[in-house]
């Protein structure tokens, strides 16, 4: 079974603070994902990877940026966390290659809070 | 573009009742569809899937059409379950990396 955690299940922040949430992948997918989940709204896209040190914008990646050095890692950097950001952080991963549609298997999610 | 619409809830149903949760997608090309769970506290994972049109997905009891005519991919359960409280995603995919989620429907089901 595919196996995709994420660093923190909880986590509060400061205004201003740097927050770095990370993520694992153990079945050497090509593709990464950080959506962010809240009520009424589902799953937007912020950032997506589909190979080492590649990375594309999602719908949403003012205030993100993103980090993939190795292909098991892809890490969400708020580079000064604002209350705005508060949601629940999801990390996802495909098996990819080009013009595949792909099942995406999801880590448990990161409940960002930001005072 | 690309988009999926899917019913608001909360749905509410007793034990044993039927369900059917409306999903209808705008897309150009041949997408891929999908339904998405989500049980409290976890992450999402995939319920079925159906890639070409007149597909049918299904898993643990959930089923769903892939209707092409009518645009629309709508999931069923003959006797839903309490362990079926959740919130339930339809999704769609046309292959260029990016997928479509809709807002989500939770379901509460009552013993």
């Amino acid at each position: 079974d595919v196996k995709v955690t994420q660093s923190s299940r909880y986590l509060v922040k400061r205004t201003g603070e740097k927050v770095f949430l990370e993520c694992v992948q153990d079945m050497d997918h090509e593709n990464m994902f950080w959506y962010r989940q809240d009520p009424g709204l589902g799953l937007r896209l912020i950032y997506f990877s589909y190979d080492v040190k590649m990375k594309e914008k999602g719908d949403i990646p003012e205030g993100y940026s993103v980090s993939r050095e190795k292909k098991e890692r892809f890490s969400l950097i708020l580079e000064s966390a604002s209350t705005n950001q508060t949601s629940m952080y999801l990390c996802a991963s495909s098996l990819g290659g080009s013009g595949r549609t792909d099942t995406q298997y999801f880590g448990p999610g990161t409940r960002l809070t930001v005072l | 573009g690309n988009s999926v619409t899917q019913m608001e809830g909360p749905v509410t149903l007793s034990e044993e009742a039927f369900l059917t949760i409306n999903c209808t997608y705008t897309a150009t090309g041949y997408p891929s569809l999908f339904w998405y769970v989500q049980y409290p506290g976890e992450g999402l994972q995939l319920l079925l899937k159906a890639t070409k049109a007149d597909d049918k997905g299904s898993n643990k009891g959930f089923e769903a059409t892939y209707r092409k005519e009518t645009t629309s991919f709508h999931l069923e359960k003959g006797s839903v379950q309490v362990s079926d409280s959740a919130v339930y995603f339809c999704a769609l995919d046309t292959g260029g990396f990016k997928t479509i989620f809709g807002a989500g429907t939770r379901l509460f089901v009552k013993a």
